[in-house]
């Protein structure tokens, strides 16, 4: 069955990076694409970037366009979200998803548990 | 940016009753060359991700109980649950696709029992 495992919880004082990782399983991994979307306390959800599992393509919000950096391991089934920089604003539970079309469509069929990430002095 | 608007923010509905959320968007999402509306629907149960319900505007996704069905065209969608079960108790998101970037997202509407 398709699996979406995210990293672990992280507190990061402001100013610092953070790296999360979305380990994928149960599907051809270079096939589809993957998003990555957040959600702050009691905000709606915000989509951030999507990558090309197979080619390396990314996309990204022109909001946090120079600050998150999406990456990806193809021997290790694994995408990467590395935001930097960060401020309180950042607080969020962070989800990857896999895009459901194969390419870029923007329709979320599977999702990481969600990472949260706190960022506080 | 596409802003998506839902109505109402929160909602209680009785069991086997007919619950009705609705969502705005601040353009078409309408894509005239293939006719289809690029907005879908999801639930998220409390601690839990985001699950896709409906996409095209009203193509369930596979799962999907047959209770759930979207409508709607150009700016104007609905999601109707047609007859209300306790495990529907969840907070409902629309998300237009039709421009990138970015994807967006309403603000919720919260699905309570009366």
């Amino acid at each position: 069955q398709v699996q979406l495992v995210q990293s672990g919880a992280e507190v990061k004082e402001p100013g610092a990076s953070v790296k999360v990782s979305c380990k994928a399983s149960g599907y051809t991994f270079i096939s589809y694409v993957i998003h990555w979307v957040r959600q702050a306390p009691g905000q709606r959800l915000e989509w951030m970037a999507w990558i090309n599992a197979g080619n390396g393509n990314t996309k990204y919000s022109q909001k946090l366009q120079g600050r998150v950096t999406i990456t990806r391991d193809t021997s290790a089934s694994t995408a990467y979200m590395e935001l930097s920089s960060l401020r309180s604003e950042d607080t969020a539970v962070y989800y990857c998803a896999r895009d459901r079309n194969g390419m870029v469509q923007g329709t979320l069929d599977y999702w990481g548990q969600g990472t949260l990430v706190t960022v506080s002095s | 940016d596409i802003v998506m608007t839902q109505s109402p923010d929160s909602l209680a509905v009785s069991l086997g009753e007919r619950a009705t959320i609705n969502c705005k968007s601040s353009q078409s999402v309408l894509y005239s060359s293939n006719n289809k509306n690029y907005l879908a629907w999801y639930q998220q149960k409390p601690g839990q991700p985001p699950k896709l319900l409906i996409y095209w505007a009203s193509t369930r996704e596979s799962g999907v109980p047959d209770r759930f069905s979207g409508s709607g065209s150009g700016t104007d969608f609905t999601l109707t649950i047609s007859s209300l079960q306790a495990e529907d108790v969840a907070v409902y998101y629309c998300q237009q696709y039709y421009t990138i970037p970015p994807y967006t997202f309403g603000q919720g509407t919260k699905l309570e029992i009366k």
